[in-house]
Order: C-alpha cells, then sequence, then structure tokens
C-alpha cells in the first residue's frame, strides 16, 4: 500500500472548517483514499473513503486532487468532539488485507 | 454505517492466567476479522487476520501460541491471551470487514487488558 504523509497536529477553532490534508504521492490507479478517527481510549471510527472523484457524506468531504497525489479531509463545522486522531489510508481495495495506520494527525477543537 | 461489538471493554488480571476477547459483527457478516494492539501514544498495529473458518494469519512478531485466535462464525471472532505478563497490557482493537461494493472495515471499540 501506499505511504501517507500527514501533519502531526492542527488546532481549529469550534465551528470553523478543519481542513485536514494528506500526501500520498505513490499512490496506484486501483488504491483508495480511507479517512478514520481515533477519539481518545475508542477504536477507529469511519469517516469517509474515495478513489478519484470528491465524495460526501453526513460527516466529512473528501477532496481529492486530480492527480490523486494529495487528498484534504473537510470537517465543515468542527465541534469539540471531533478531537481526535485522524488517519488517511491508501490501500487497495476489495483486497481483503487490514488497514495500516500511520500515525495520523491529533486535531484539537478549541472553544 | 456498521456495528461492531468487544467484550469486556476492560479486564484486569493476575500474571500467568489466560484472557478471552469477544469482537462481534452485530448487523452483518464477515468473514474476514482483524486484531489490533495499541500501546499508550502509539497507532494501532496489527496483530493478526481472522478468516472464517480457517486459520489466522499473524503478523511477523506475533505469537501466535500466545494470542489465540478463533473465528467460527461470521459473525464473532475471539482472541485469547494465554499466560499474559504484564507487558501484554494494552489496548486491543478488533475490526471486521464489511464487502460491498467496495470494502469497509468497522472496528469494535477495544479492550483495555491490564495484567498485574
Amino acid at each position: 500500500d501506499a505511504k501517507t504523509t500527514q501533519p502531526p497536529s492542527m488546532d481549529c477553532a469550534e465551528g470553523r472548517a478543519a481542513n485536514l490534508p494528506c500526501n500520498h504521492s505513490t499512490i496506484s490507479g486501483n488504491e483508495y483514499v480511507y479517512w478514520y478517527r481515533q477519539i481518545h481510549s475508542q477504536g477507529p471510527q469511519y469517516i469517509i473513503h474515495g478513489l478519484k472523484n470528491n465524495e460526501t457524506n453526513e460527516m466529512a468531504s473528501l477532496i481529492i486532487t486530480e492527480d490523486r497525489k494529495s487528498s484534504t479531509l473537510i470537517l465543515p463545522h468542527a465541534t469539540l468532539r471531533d478531537t481526535a486522531v485522524y488517519y488517511c489510508i491508501v490501500r487497495v481495495d476489495n483486497s481483503g488485507y487490514a488497514l495500516n495506520f500511520g500515525k495520523g494527525t491529533s486535531l484539537l477543537v478549541t472553544p | 454505517g456498521a456495528v461492531v461489538s468487544q467484550h469486556p471493554s476492560w479486564v484486569i488480571c493476575k500474571s500467568g492466567t489466560s484472557v478471552k476477547i469477544e469482537c462481534r459483527s452485530l448487523d452483518f457478516q464477515a468473514t474476514t476479522m482483524f486484531w489490533y494492539r495499541q500501546f499508550p501514544k502509539q497507532s494501532l498495529m496489527l496483530m493478526a487476520t481472522s478468516n472464517e473458518g480457517s486459520k489466522a494469519t499473524y503478523e511477523q512478531g506475533v505469537e501466535k501460541d500466545k494470542f489465540l485466535i478463533n473465528h467460527a462464525s461470521l459473525t464473532l471472532s475471539t482472541l485469547t491471551v494465554t499466560s499474559a505478563h504484564p507487558e501484554d497490557s494494552s489496548f486491543y482493537i478488533c475490526s471486521a470487514l464489511k464487502q460491498g461494493v467496495t470494502d469497509t472495515q468497522y472496528f469494535g471499540p477495544g479492550t483495555r487488558l491490564t495484567v498485574l
């Protein structure tokens, strides 16, 4: 699976949009971009994933650049409960393989 | 989404005893489940891949005789830590693979194991 690079930490004011970047310059054509988050002392929570088109669901939006070498997870109106470690993971779909977690980005949402 | 449960959520045991952790997919069937371990301030580390009806596949450095995995049904996988020692104290997290148009892993809430 392609390696990803994320900033170790970010801050965001409550109510503002949180934009979390991820670089995956070695991504292959059949690899998807997955985003998960882990709130302290809980299991990871699935957020969203995509291949090349931008995706949106009730939690977030995923913007993937045209060359697919980077992506941005957008939380449109961050709340204190969004404080967590966010993981960007690239993986071939339908491979049956586990997700490999890097260090992620620790997002702190402040009042 | 999909729901994965784990039981117990936390357990304290004496050194030398065995502990069983259950992982259940509540609203979907999972041929494949995964077990991870997470030490404080570190990321999740994959321990093993569990496939229903067959032997688990363990990651390098994970002792298969110490961490026994059973995946006897499409909704249940168990991890048994045998002869637990204090260094086995960790946060154990399972996940289940939901297959569809694309595959998505859903995670349990985790089990905090403390070995005295």
